[in-house]
């Protein structure tokens, strides 16, 4: 299916441990983002990608990795989750640098214990 | 980074006109102001956006004040379907030739029958 997608749409785990929630777009996209929904705060940029191998930081990138060895793929794991990342995830692409609209995944429901 | 403040929750009369402000007092000559809609927990989706001039497609119009500080989204004829979260943004320059979002936390809006 065209489109970018999130997996998984929701997780639960434990402080401490690793989770990686993965993204995938269709389109060949150049950029890719990453955020997180907290009430409150709206959506907060992570990191984001302007193409393969190529990453920066937003926001909030503490306690996160990403990479981007293919295009259509754009991973974001947590190393040692902890609980003030537990939060709605969303990744996002976009054509170009300066593309009109950029278009956002489902979102995933990450829980940590 | 330029910020944005919205009203947190606003009502509208099903076949009114919506008005939803925003202001964004710190925003650069070279900024642009970006709408995006939230409905339930989806991803946001675009709306419209602008530099200088008022702009209008066929889901929204965007008026922008000469001194580009603050901003309106008109849905000219809100029905029940346009109840969701209404985020303002400003796109700002990052590395890589790239552009990020600034969010604001958005608006409420709830469109009553």
């Amino acid at each position: 299916d065209a489109g970018i997608t999130q997996s998984p749409r929701y997780k639960i785990t434990e402080t401490g441990r690793q989770v990686t929630l993965m993204c995938h777009q269709t389109w060949s996209h150049s950029y890719m983002f990453w955020y997180r929904q907290d009430l409150g705060h709206g959506l907060r940029l992570i990191y984001y990608s302007a193409a393969a191998d190529i990453t920066d930081k937003g926001e909030v990138p503490d306690g996160y990795v990403v990479s981007r060895s293919k295009t259509e793929n754009f991973p974001l794991t947590l190393e040692s989750a902890t609980r003030s990342q537990t939060s709605v995830y969303f990744c996002a692409s976009r054509e170009g640098p300066s593309t009109d609209e950029q278009f956002f995944g489902p979102g995933t429901r990450l829980t940590v214990l | 980074d330029a910020k944005t403040t919205q009203p947190p929750s606003m009502d509208c009369a099903e076949g009114r006109a919506a008005n939803l402000p925003c202001n964004h007092s710190t925003i650069s000559g070279n900024e642009y102001v970006y709408w995006y809609r939230q409905i339930h927990s989806q991803g946001p989706q675009y709306i419209i956006h602008g530099l200088k001039n008022n702009e209008t497609n066929e889901m929204a119009s965007l008026i922008i004040t000469e001194d580009r500080k603050s901003s309106t989204l008109i849905l000219p004829h809100a029905t029940l379907r346009d109840t969701a979260v209404y985020y303002c943004i400003v796109r700002v320059a990052g590395t890589s030739g790239t552009y990020k979002y600034i969010f604001g936390t958005g608006t409420r809006l709830k469109v009553l029958a």
